[in-house]
This record gives C-alpha cells, sequence and structure tokens, in this order.
C-alpha cells in the first residue's frame, strides 16, 4: 500500500544537538512538506518542496533545514538554532494541485529536548 | 487575511448525543475545504473535500457541508470509537489549518 512513513517515532535531543527525522513516500506525489503541531495552535508549515532539488522556506523555517535529493524523500534537520524543537512534526505530499485529498500525513515525529 | 477559525476547542458528548463542529473561514478564492480526523500521536486522516457552497459529503456516522462563510461537521449518534481530533483545512493561495475540535465520546 502506498503512503508516507516518518522515522523514527520518538527522537530525544540534547542542547546544541542536530537531528534529522526521516519521511519517505511511495504515493508518487511531486510536492512534500513539513508542518510543526503545537498543543492549541494549528499546523506550522516549516518547509516545502514541490520538485526535487528545489524547496522552499514555510513560516517557520528557521533553525531548521532540508534536503529533496529523490522524489521519494524529504528529511529536516532541526539544528542547535531551534530554541524550543520540542514538539510533534508531520510530514506530507500532494500532488502538485493538491488534488481531492489535499495532504496525505506521515504518522509524525515526537521530538523531545532533553 | 486567509484564516479559518474551528469551534468548539472541546466537546464532550454521551454516546448518542448528536451535535455538529464548526470550521468558519475567510479565504481568496477557495480551491477545497477539507476535514481530517487525527488520533492522539498520530497524522491526520482525510475525511472529506468540500468544493463549492451547497455541496454535502456523508461517511458513515459524520456529515460535511458547506457555505460560503462556514463548513460543518454533523455526527449523528457518535460512539466512543469516534473520540478524536477533527482539523478543518481550507485550500485558497494556501493551505490553513485551523486548530482543531477535539471530541471525546462517553460510553
Amino acid at each position: 500500500d502506498g503512503g508516507i512513513t516518518q522515522s523514527p517515532k520518538y527522537l530525544f535531543r540534547k542542547e546544541g544537538q542536530n537531528v534529522t527525522l526521516s519521511c519517505e513516500q511511495n504515493l508518487n506525489h511531486d510536492a512534500m512538506y513539513w508542518y510543526r503541531q503545537d498543543p492549541g495552535q494549528g499546523l506550522r508549515l516549516i518547509y516545502y518542496s514541490q520538485i526535487v532539488n528545489d524547496f522552499q522556506k514555510g513560516d517557520i523555517a528557521e533553525g531548521y533545514s532540508v534536503s529533496r535529493e529523490k522524489k521519494e524523500s524529504f528529511p529536516l534537520t532541526v539544528t542547535s538554532a531551534q530554541k524550543n524543537p520540542t514538539a510533534f512534526y508531520l510530514c506530507a505530499s500532494s500532488t502538485r494541485d493538491r488534488g481531492y485529498y489535499g495532504y496525505t500525513f506521515g504518522s509524525g515525529t515526537r521530538l523531545t529536548v532533553v | 487575511e486567509d484564516q479559518v477559525t474551528q469551534s468548539p476547542e472541546a466537546l464532550r458528548l454521551q454516546e448518542g448525543e448528536s451535535s455538529s463542529l464548526n470550521c468558519s473561514y475567510t479565504v481568496s478564492g477557495l480551491r477545497g475545504l477539507f476535514w481530517y480526523r487525527q488520533d492522539p500521536g498520530k497524522g491526520p486522516e482525510f475525511l472529506f473535500t468540500l468544493y463549492s457552497a451547497g455541496e454535502e459529503k456523508e461517511k458513515e456516522r459524520l456529515k460535511a457541508t458547506l457555505t460560503k462563510k462556514e463548513s460543518f461537521l454533523h455526527i449523528t449518534a457518535p460512539k466512543p470509537e469516534d473520540s478524536a481530533t477533527y482539523l478543518c483545512a481550507v485550500f485558497g493561495n494556501q493551505f490553513y489549518f485551523g486548530t482543531g475540535t477535539s471530541l471525546t465520546v462517553i460510553p
């Protein structure tokens, strides 16, 4: 079955450390997205990519970086510059025009600073 | 400015007690309104897409409706397994998510 796989499910980061969240999709979607979800807030867009080797900053890109070397993969690195990284991170993908389903989401990664 | 507002923030229902969730929006050129269900610790799961005022979609105990300013998710005779957070999103120039309604159905 097609879908999006995020790993790991839980991730712990020490102060000053960079960590990378994995996102892989086998839906043949062109576009991929990273969102951050905090309690009481809507999903906030971190980065998105509509085509391989190209990506754009979202509303809260500071302290994060991404790459899109393959259509299937869109990893997110949370750098030490992100001062409040504890959150639930969601990866999503879509056809370029968003289509009928809007986004297809992964199961999320919960990042905690220790 | 485009925005999405969901109400109430939280809703507790007795099993079988029907109710509605609201999603109010302002968006330039609506290209779609989406409803998702999100269980704790999981990603949102697609429920419905609505494109134009007057449109309705149904799935089991859920029915989504759309006007020019808002959408309702009607839940008829809910069961405990309907407990989840329900997210609304609108697609205009960008994709905007509401903060969700947390629904708890008590047996």
